[in-house]
């Protein structure tokens, strides 16, 4: 079945080191992926979005392009704040398929230390 | 735009007793709304998805006499959890789909709900 894999956390970085977190999905047909952002004690935040291939989702400083070939969408920032620390998941949705349930990844927590 | 709402915020209650959790969509009419649980340090799991009007589907291993979900109107699902036990305890989150073809999903802030 579909499924989104991301690399366990958690992971630490200083304030203005590079962000990559990897997330990879299982699809059998064209998904939408999601990132989501949770910060302590809260909901989910929709960070970004790509609806197709090479489409690229950005929002505050994040980026993720969505590679068909690899099935991939990896979150990166150029230089994380205290104030990104938080737990990322990624998700796909296939719409026309299972309601258009998300499918999320088991979420990465972030802690950046000044 | 896309706010979601929930109440309460957190709730405790004793074993035995029925909770009810609403979920609402402020500034967009929700066809579909989905009900999660989540655990400490775990992704999201989901329960139920609610369509309005009609009855909700539930997940595999979900008890749907448990988990009451009521959807009447399209911008408001509720989830009543019946005869709560401290196993209930949880963090559930409700989405709301926004109408289009991307399926964007926008989420609420949680209801922390704790049985004693």
């Amino acid at each position: 079945g579909d499924s989104v894999t991301q690399m366990e956390g958690p992971v630490t970085l200083s304030e203005e080191a590079f962000l990559t977190i990897n997330c990879t999905y299982t699809a059998t047909g064209y998904p939408s992926l999601f990132w989501y952002v949770q910060y302590p004690g809260e909901g989910l935040q929709l960070l970004l979005k790509a609806t197709k291939a090479d489409d690229k989702g950005s929002n505050k400083g994040f980026e993720a392009t969505y590679r068909k070939e690899t099935t991939s969408f990896h979150l990166e920032k150029g230089s994380v704040q205290v104030s990104d620390s938080a737990v990322y998941f990624c998700a796909l949705s296939m719409i026309y398929n299972q309601g258009g349930k998300l499918i999320f990844g088991q979420g990465t927590e972030l802690s950046v230390k000044p | 735009g896309a706010v979601v709402s929930q109440h309460p915020s957190w709730v405790i209650c004793k074993s035995g007793t029925s909770v009810k959790i609403e979920c609402r969509s402020l500034d967009f009419q929700a066809t579909t709304m989905f009900w999660y649980r989540q655990f400490p340090k775990q992704s999201l799991m989901l329960m139920a998805t609610s369509n309005e009007g009609s009855k909700a589907t539930y997940e595999q291993g979900v008890e749907k006499d448990k988990f009451l979900i009521n959807h009447a109107s399209l911008t408001l699902s509720t989830l009543t959890v019946t005869s709560a036990h401290p196993e209930d305890s949880s963090f559930y989150i409700c989405s709301a789909r926004l109408s289009g073809p991307v399926n964007e999903q926008y989420f609420g802030p949680g209801t922390r709900l704790t049985v004693t």
